[in-house]
């Protein structure tokens, strides 16, 4: 089955600095490439994904890019906020019908001001 | 717009006794359901999921189960819980190629 590597564990950045995480996927099948951002305690809420026909996609200070010879995908944050310290997690999918989103271990993403 | 519930919201019970917990969507049909289970501080781990009434995968042999008795209801269950049963329980829905939305979560306590 899908297995998706998540590096790094945790990131800490300066207030105005990008941060940058990356993802791996073992089934070249899969073709749905979501991120979620999870505040504590909270559920995780989408804050962009990318499908295989797409090599990048942006919105506001946010972008994905994905690399499908390489199976690789990474979540790019600039001008970085202390509101943008949460978990971030990434995922992968294949279209089939009930096939389950795989996560990443997640990335602890602190801001400091 | 749709909406998925959970309850409860937090649970604390002890070892051996049983569980149910519920996840019901609304404003969708014949949508695909998940359940996933979050220790402390860690990742999201699937544990079940249905694409239909009375269709589960499981993908973790365990002493967890799921049923999934109407189209937008979907349950999980134990006989008898253990002390790594404690965790974070998030019920998600998906229509196939979709975005996946997750429920508020029920928060399990095992002591």
């Amino acid at each position: 089955g899908e297995n998706v590597e998540q590096h790094p564990s945790t990131l800490s950045v300066q207030e105005g600095d990008s941060a940058v995480i990356k993802c791996t996927y073992s089934d070249s099948a899969s073709n749905y490439f979501p991120w979620y951002k999870q505040e504590l305690g909270k559920r995780p809420q989408l804050i962009i994904d990318i499908r295989s026909n797409v090599g990048e996609k942006k919105d506001q200070r946010i972008a994905v890019t994905l690399n499908k010879t390489a199976k690789h995908f990474s979540l790019h944050i600039t001008e970085t906020q202390p509101e943008d310290s949460a978990v971030y997690f990434c995922a992968a999918s294949k279209g089939q019908a009930g096939t389950a989103l795989i996560f990443g271990k997640g990335t602890t993403l602190s801001v400091s001001s | 717009s749709q909406t998925i519930h959970q309850w409860p919201a937090t649970l604390v019970q002890p070892v051996g006794s049983p569980l149910s917990l519920e996840c019901t969507v609304e404003g969708t049909s014949n949508p695909n359901l998940y359940w996933y289970r979050q220790a402390a501080g860690r990742g999201l781990q699937l544990l079940f999921y249905s694409v239909g009434i009375g269709q589960i995968s499981s993908e973790v042999p365990q002493n967890l189960s799921a049923s999934r008795p109407q189209d937008r209801q979907f349950i999980l269950s134990s006989k008898k819980l253990l002390l790594s049963d404690s965790g974070f329980y998030l019920c998600a829905w998906r229509r196939q190629g979709e975005t996946q939305y997750f429920g508020p979560g029920t928060r399990l306590l095992v002591l």
